[in-house]
């Protein structure tokens, strides 16, 4: 099976604070990869697909790139609705496994 | 759109099985993938297992394999997914979520359903 490793597994960050969350694949997926963003109580909400495809109505701070075995999710001019925890997510091949998730905070 | 509403939440003992369903409406059921996820309090997403339809054949995540069943009526729009030999590690919420293709990301998720297990 494909482990997905992200890092960090949580940061404090501040409103206007460009972050940038980090996920690895144990083997190529290409661009197989999916980012989710959950808050508390609440289902998770597909950001991004295909690695770099922007799903619609999400804000255009958020961004994604890398393929093979590296990807990034960055968010620029953090706001106060992004403070939430982020899972990427592999479609690769099964099973689809998600990485442990990265907890944005505020600072 | 694709709407998905789950059943209720549920409290099981140890030992016994829960069976979980996923209403479709607003989009083509048969056809794309339908997985079960579990957001275990304190802890990360799980994908447990999903079925296509139309195939009908569920596969499953290792961990889970022999505890899970994933089914679906396609002329009801509903999947379901039952657990069995519950443990109180299995207390979480639980998950269906569809995508829009012939992949399995997942772009549209049910509401939740919280099942505790407890003796």
């Amino acid at each position: 099976d494909i482990q997905m490793t992200q890092s960090p597994s949580a940061l404090s960050a501040s409103v206007g604070d460009r972050v940038t969350i980090s996920c690895r694949a144990s083997e190529s997926i290409e661009t197989w990869l999916a980012w989710y963003q959950q808050k508390p109580g609440i289902a998770p909400k597909l950001l991004i697909q295909k690695a770099s495809s922007l799903e619609s109505g999400v804000p255009s701070r958020f961004s994604g790139s890398g393929s093979g075995t590296e990807f990034t999710l960055t968010i620029n001019n953090l706001q106060p609705d992004d403070f939430a925890t982020y899972y990427c997510q592999q479609y690769s091949r099964h099973s689809y496994s998600f990485g442990q998730g990265t907890k944005v905070e505020i600072k | 759109q694709v709407h998905l509403v789950q059943s209720g939440a549920e409290v099981k003992k140890p030992g016994s099985s829960v069976k979980v369903s996923c209403k479709a409406s607003g989009g083509s059921f048969n056809s794309y993938a339908i997985s079960w996820v579990r957001h275990v309090p304190g802890q990360g997403l799980q994908w447990m297992g999903g079925i296509i339809p139309i195939f009908e054949t569920a596969n499953y995540e290792e961990k889970f394999q022999g505890r899970v069943t994933i089914t679906a009526d396609e002329s009801a729009s509903t999947a379901y997914m039952e657990l069995s030999d519950l443990r109180s590690e299995d207390t979480a919420v639980y998950y269906c979520a569809t995508s829009s293709g012939y992949d399995w990301k997942m772009d549209y998720w049910g509401q939740g359903t919280l099942v505790t297990v407890s003796s």
